[in-house]
């Protein structure tokens, strides 16, 4: 089975840190992705990748970037983290690029920003 | 980009009820439909991906169908037990790499 793993289930951190969320699959899956989900809301995509050192936008980019230098990591950062970026942050990945390609989900990290 | 309308936003359900959620979207301009359960403090996991020709899934006591023309998706737990008690999501790929997720529905199937 795919296993997607996220670094932290939960994580606290202060107004204008510097934050770094670690996604990491281990079945060569090329395409990652980051998403948030707020309640009420439906999962909002931020950034994905469907290559090493690629990335797309998302719908919801602003005051995030992303990093994949090896095809097995895709790192979330959060340049300087806000308030309104407290959220549960899911990471998933698929095989290639057809959309019949189901997702593979990390189990989330809940960041938290005070 | 598609609007993806999940409803009920949650339910309860007695074990051994069947029960059934809509998903809806008002066209059928995407490539695949996906159904997605999340339990409480573990990974969502892929249920279902149906096509546009309109076919039926099923897994166990779960079945989905799909209608394009109507512009819904149904889910149905047939039986309901204690661990079908999870969020279910709804997610139309409309275009390589680009998902667009409901709000979910939440299940809670008591004993």
């Amino acid at each position: 089975d795919v296993k997607v793993t996220q670094s932290s289930r939960y994580l606290v951190k202060r107004t204008g840190e510097k934050v770094f969320l670690e996604c990491v699959q281990d079945m060569d899956h090329e395409n990652m992705f980051w998403y948030r989900q707020d309640p009420g809301l439906g999962l909002r995509l931020i950034y994905f990748s469907y290559d090493v050192k690629m990335k797309e936008k998302g719908d919801i980019p602003e005051g995030y970037s992303v990093s994949r230098e090896k095809k097995e990591r895709f790192s979330l950062i959060l340049e300087s983290a806000s308030t309104n970026q407290t959220s549960m942050y899911l990471c998933a990945s698929s095989l290639g690029g057809f959309t019949n390609e189901k997702l593979f989900f990390g189990s989330g990290t809940q960041l938290s920003v005070l | 980009i598609l609007n993806v309308e999940q409803s009920p936003q949650s339910l309860h359900v007695q074990e051994g009820d069947s029960t059934n959620f809509t998903c809806s979207f008002p066209s059928s301009n995407f490539y695949a439909l996906h159904w997605y359960r999340w339990e409480t403090a573990k990974s969502p996991e892929a249920l279902f991906v149906m096509t546009l020709n309109g076919d039926e899934k099923k897994k166990g006591r779960i079945s989905a169908t799909l209608n394009t023309k109507e512009g819904y998706s149904y889910l149905y737990i047939k039986g309901s037990q204690p661990e079908d008690s999870a969020t279910y999501l709804c997610a139309l790929a409309h275009s390589w790499g680009k998902f667009q997720f409901g709000a979910g529905t939440q299940v809670v199937v008591t004993p």
